[in-house]
């Protein structure tokens, strides 16, 4: 799996833009940048992923540097509930023996307050 | 809501006793999951199943740990003779193995050797 490095915490204020770093910068080409987030007592849930082009859904933007060694997601306006540990995955290429294994780091704490 | 579901959500038992989970994965989905959880840290792959087999095992999973994936749709893990150090939130995931098609949780089941 390529290593990813984020951030130990951030802080965010209700309704603003939350924007979350990763570095990645050993990712091969084909693979994937994934986003999951952790509330407390919950299973991870699914975000957003992509592979180059900057990606948007209901819950966040996935923006891809160019050179594929980092991404930020952006949660566009950040409410309470959004407060989390967040986590940036490169997982294995499909066709490999370890396909789908998702290697899950410290993630980054995201506190969203008032 | 069809997410993946897992059951028991708490589980509490005397060291050394057996205790089997249930996970049952989004309907459409071939790939089935299982992760465990410590306090303060990321979930750590055990071991998955594509349909009914076994296709990978993580060195986590030791000879008292079983998984089992019977007819390709609903799995359990097993733990036989419970230690202190498998209190552990316990999670199951399960994915589409087409394409690059995300994982999805279930909430998890606690672990608590007394």
């Amino acid at each position: 799996d390529a290593k990813t490095t984020q951030p130990t915490s951030m802080d965010c204020a209700e309704g603003r833009a939350a924007n979350l770093p990763c570095n990645h910068s050993t990712i091969s080409g084909n693979e994937y940048v994934y986003w999951y987030r952790q509330i407390h007592s919950q299973g991870p849930q699914y975000i957003i992923h992509g592979l180059k082009n900057n990606e948007t859904n209901e819950m966040a933007s996935l923006i891809i540097t160019e050179d594929r060694k980092s991404s930020t997601l952006i949660l566009p306006h950040a409410t309470l509930r959004d407060t989390a540990v967040y986590y940036c995955i490169v997982p294995p290429l499909a066709g490999g023996t370890s396909y789908g294994k998702l290697t899950f780091g410290q993630g980054t704490i995201l506190t969203v307050h008032p | 809501d069809t997410g993946v579901s897992q059951d028991p959500r708490h589980k509490i038992t005397k060291r050394g006793q057996n205790v089997t989970f249930r996970c049952d994965p989004i309907s459409e989905h071939n790939r089935l999951y299982w992760y465990r959880q410590t306090l303060g840290q990321g979930p750590e792959f055990l071991t998955y199943f594509q349909n009914e087999a076994q296709l990978e095992k993580s060195r986590l999973l030791s000879d008292r740990f079983s998984a089992e994936r019977p007819k390709g749709s609903f799995s359990t893990l097993e733990i036989q003779r419970t230690e202190q150090g498998d209190s552990a939130m316990y999670l199951c995931a399960s994915s589409s193995d087409r394409g690059n098609q995300p994982q999805h949780f279930g909430d998890g089941t606690r672990l608590s050797i007394l």
